[in-house]
């Protein structure tokens, strides 16, 4: 029969392109998040963060934008080349009862593609 | 710095044999985790230890999953015995106390036949 699997979100862009991924997130007591990207045969690689007292924060060619009141994150790669082309995952560090777990909680992640 | 080293990076063994997963973390790195990864549930938790003691394996399938950590630069990940529907790529992360983010090894793709 026939598998079912996670249906990933997909992104193409053209090489050159700015590129927006977006992220819901489940756990409004969640005070940090994290982008991760993962190349094919890869392990997950720490992108950039940002802490639930921001809003904005920029890296080298990548923002990271937060929206606390309908739970929304996203990533913005400007001027993406075909080396940005990769799995992207959003984390949130896990809270509950006033206790932090410790742990990230992942999405399920955007397949971005990047046509030369 | 060596980031966090997994070894075998490819397993292939046949249905009911053992497998270790091995895993050294960063070192100066106080929090490990294992996860796994398939295409039919993702990215998943499966255990995590502080300072080399367990704090939460409820994502652990089953009594077949075990991990230990010895000591603060190794830790295993022990299936036996292994079934088909174990195949996938298995993590190991670490971080320090004082941050959130984790570093990734580079897994371990097993498959069992």
């Amino acid at each position: 029969g026939e598998s079912v699997g996670l249906h990933l979100p997909t992104l193409s862009v053209q090489e050159g392109d700015n590129s927006i991924i977006n992220c819901a997130y489940s756990n409004s007591a969640s005070d940090y998040f994290i982008w991760y990207k993962q190349e094919s045969g890869k392990g997950p690689q720490f992108i950039i963060d940002i802490r639930s007292n921001m809003d904005k924060r920029q890296g080298q060619r990548v923002t990271v934008l937060l929206n606390k009141t309908v739970k929304h994150l996203s990533l913005q790669i400007a001027a993406t080349q075909p080396g940005d082309s990769a799995v992207y995952f959003c984390a949130e560090n896990w809270w509950s009862g006033g206790t932090s777990y410790g742990k990230l909680t992942f999405g399920q992640g955007t397949i971005l593609t990047v046509h030369p | 710095d060596a980031g966090v080293i997994q070894s075998p990076r490819h397993e292939v063994t046949e249905m009911g044999q053992e497998v270790t997963l091995r895993c050294k973390p960063i070192s100066g790195h106080d929090y490990l985790f294992w996860y796994r990864q398939t295409m039919m549930r993702g990215l998943e938790l499966l255990i995590y230890f502080n300072n080399n003691v367990p704090i939460d394996d409820s994502g652990m399938p089953e009594d077949r999953f075990s991990a230990k950590m010895p000591n603060a630069s190794f830790s295993t990940l022990k299936i036996q015995p292994s079934e088909p529907r174990d195949s996938a790529v298995y993590f190991c992360a670490s971080r320090r106390d004082t941050q959130e983010t984790q570093y990734f090894g580079p897994g371990t793709r097993l498959l069992v036949l």
